[in-house]
């Protein structure tokens, strides 16, 4: 248990549904973070969000639209995804943008 | 620019036996350097981190690195391994960049530990 919650931990979607994942911290952290882990590659950060206001956006396709409304959440929605986007999506946070990470379970999701 | 390169994608052990688990990484800057445990259906934690001082760094669960700046290396140990060592390890390095941390990760080396 490190703190981090992820919903759904599983998601199936067509190519033109709509979709969101959650993420949710009570750790008191500043920073909150969107990585894709694709097999056989690395980790890819995606968005970073610092105080509520993105600070990190790694040339991520525009069909994935994030969200930090609070400190405390972050959310990843999702519109008109291609089959190459099933992955596992890990989010994390951190004290500060200097700290280390602690990372939730990951949502797998698949794009049919 | 910094990479990490992790050579090998599995490592097949016996229980009990030692292993290593190879990580080089190349940065044009001071670097820190991480190893992150992914057990099944779970997400990553942190193993251990080298972030300047004494180059032998141990971590959790009996495990230690050594960080060798000649060889730009810094190889996971562990001298007896347990089945529950099985999961998948990430080595990784940031560094400073624009006042915020920049982790880049490595494939990820499949430890299996056999009965």
């Amino acid at each position: 248990e490190t703190g981090v919650t992820q919903t759904p931990r599983h998601l199936v979607m067509g190519m033109t549904n709509k979709k969101s994942l959650k993420c949710e911290q009570h750790l008191g952290h500043n920073a909150m973070y969107w990585y894709k882990q694709s097999a056989k590659k690395p980790l890819e950060l995606m968005f970073v969000y610092s105080l509520e206001e993105r600070v990190e956006n790694n040339s991520v396709p525009s069909r994935f639209s994030p969200e930090c409304p609070n400190s405390s959440h972050l959310f990843l929605h999702l519109h008109t995804l291609q089959p190459e986007d099933s992955a596992l999506y890990l989010c994390a946070s951190s004290l500060d943008t200097n700290s280390k990470l602690f990372f939730g379970e990951g949502s797998r999701l698949t794009v049919l | 620019a910094q990479s990490v390169t992790q050579l090998d994608s599995q490592v097949p052990v016996f229980e009990e036996a030692p292993v290593e688990l190879r990580c080089n990484y190349s940065s044009s800057v001071s670097v820190y350097l991480f190893w992150y445990v992914q057990y099944p259906n779970q997400g990553l934690q942190l193993l251990l981190k080298y972030l300047s001082g004494s180059t032998l760094v141990k971590g959790i669960n009996g495990f230690e690195a050594e960080f060798n700046k000649s060889q730009t290396s810094f190889h996971l140990r562990k001298p007896s391994v347990h089945i529950s060592d099985t999961a998948e390890y990430f080595c990784a390095v940031s560094g400073a960049s624009g006042g915020y941390q920049k982790v880049t990760f490595g494939t990820g080396t499949k430890l299996q530990v056999i009965p």
